[in-house]
Formats: structure tokens, sequence, C-alpha cells
């Protein structure tokens, strides 16, 4: 059964420290590999999609990393405006676009 | 990023009362959009693919009769909840993604309340 797991399920960090959120996954066969940033309220906002291990990808102070078993959001020297929940979701090959998400970590970033 | 929006932000009602929430792809068009359910502290569940031109896909356990869905033309679908009940009170939240089969980008959310 496909499967995403995500870790902590909360994190405190100080404005300034980085850290790594992440998520782990079983897919019958990898398509992508989403990372969304949900604010309260509203719905997911999209950060990045990685295709294949190996691959990285970078925005401002946040880089996803995929390997074939786990993808990191590294946060680098974070800012309270970066506080959200961030949503790990995969889609599995011939799954006719279906994502599975996580239950995603919530980041809190205090100044 | 594509831009999609969502038709009420909230809406409150009495239970038996049947309730329609629209999905638009505002600057591209897409012949397949999501519909997800998100209760609070839960992530996101995929509750059916809404597909142009043709009936809509429902994941397990989501009653068809109940959550009926209509895509109605390349920039729009709709989501009604028939008479609703306060167990249907959650966040439903659509998508739409650019290329079938790539990135989903999501709309702003629509709260329902079911008094």
């Amino acid at each position: 059964e496909d499967q995403v797991t995500q870790s902590p399920e909360a994190l405190r960090l100080q404005e300034g420290e980085s850290s790594s959120l992440n998520c782990s996954y079983t897919v019958s066969g990898l398509r992508g590999l989403f990372w969304y940033r949900q604010d309260p309220g509203k719905g997911p906002e999209f950060l990045f999609t990685l295709y294949s291990a190996g691959e990285e990808k970078e925005k401002e102070r946040l880089k996803a990393t995929l390997t074939k078993k786990e993808s990191f959001l590294h946060i680098t020297a974070p800012k309270p405006e970066d506080s959200a929940t961030y949503l790990c979701a995969v889609q599995a090959r011939g799954a006719t676009n279906k994502l599975i998400f996580g239950t995603g970590t919530l980041l809190a970033v205090q100044p | 990023g594509a831009v999609v929006s969502q038709h009420p932000s909230w809406v409150i009602c009495k239970s038996g009362t049947s309730v329609k929430i629209e999905c638009r792809s505002l600057d591209f068009q897409a012949t397949t959009m999501f519909w997800y359910r998100q209760f609070p502290k839960q992530s996101l569940m995929l509750m059916a693919t809404s597909n142009e031109g043709s009936k809509a896909t429902y994941e397990q356990g989501v009653e068809k009769d109940k959550f009926l869905i209509n895509h109605a033309s390349l920039t729009l679908s709709t989501l009604t909840v028939t008479s609703a009940h306060p167990e249907d009170s959650s966040f439903y939240i659509c998508s739409a993604p650019l290329v079938t089969g790539d990135t989903q980008y999501f709309g702003p959310g629509t709260r329902l309340t079911v008094l």
C-alpha cells in the first residue's frame, strides 16, 4: 500500500536556526513527490516537485532533496513568516494523478 | 504558478439542505480537477476526480449520490453536498494540474459548517 509519513509532527525553531523536515514514502513506482505549504484556513501552496532520486530544488530559504525512500525539506535561517504546515505528497505511476498526502509538519519559527 | 479559485470561501447551512461549491481554474484549462476534504488537524483526503465531459471518479468510501460533481467546462467544476449533515462539516479544497499528471495547484478552500 502506498504510504507517506512525515516527521516530526511539530517543530519549533528560533529565527535563524536551520533544520530539516522528513518525508518517508512507500510507493509502487514513484511518478513525483510534491512539497506544499499550508497556512491555517487556506489551501496548500505549491513549493516543489521532485521526480527522481538525487534531484534537488531550491527556493529562497527552502531546499528539497529526494532519495529512493525519503525526501527532506531543508530550511536555512528560517524567519517567522516561514511558520506553516508543510505537506508532502507522492504520486505513483499509473495512479491517474492521485496524490497521497502525509499528515504534515507544523513549523513554528519564533523571533 | 497556476491560479485556482473557489467560491464560496465559507458557508453555513442547516441540516438537510444542499450546498454547492465552485472551483475555477483562472488562467488555464483543466480537463481534470480534484476534490479533497480536510478535517481539523488532519491531512488532505482525496474524495473524487472530476473529469470534463465524463463522470467523476469517486474514492472508496465516498458516496457519489451525496457528493455530486459536475465538470461543466474546462475551467469549472462544482461539488454539491446534498442533504448535508453536521458530520459533513469540513474544509473542502479543489485542485487542478496545469498539465495532466503533473503538479496540482490548489484552491483556497471552502469551510462548510452544517448546523
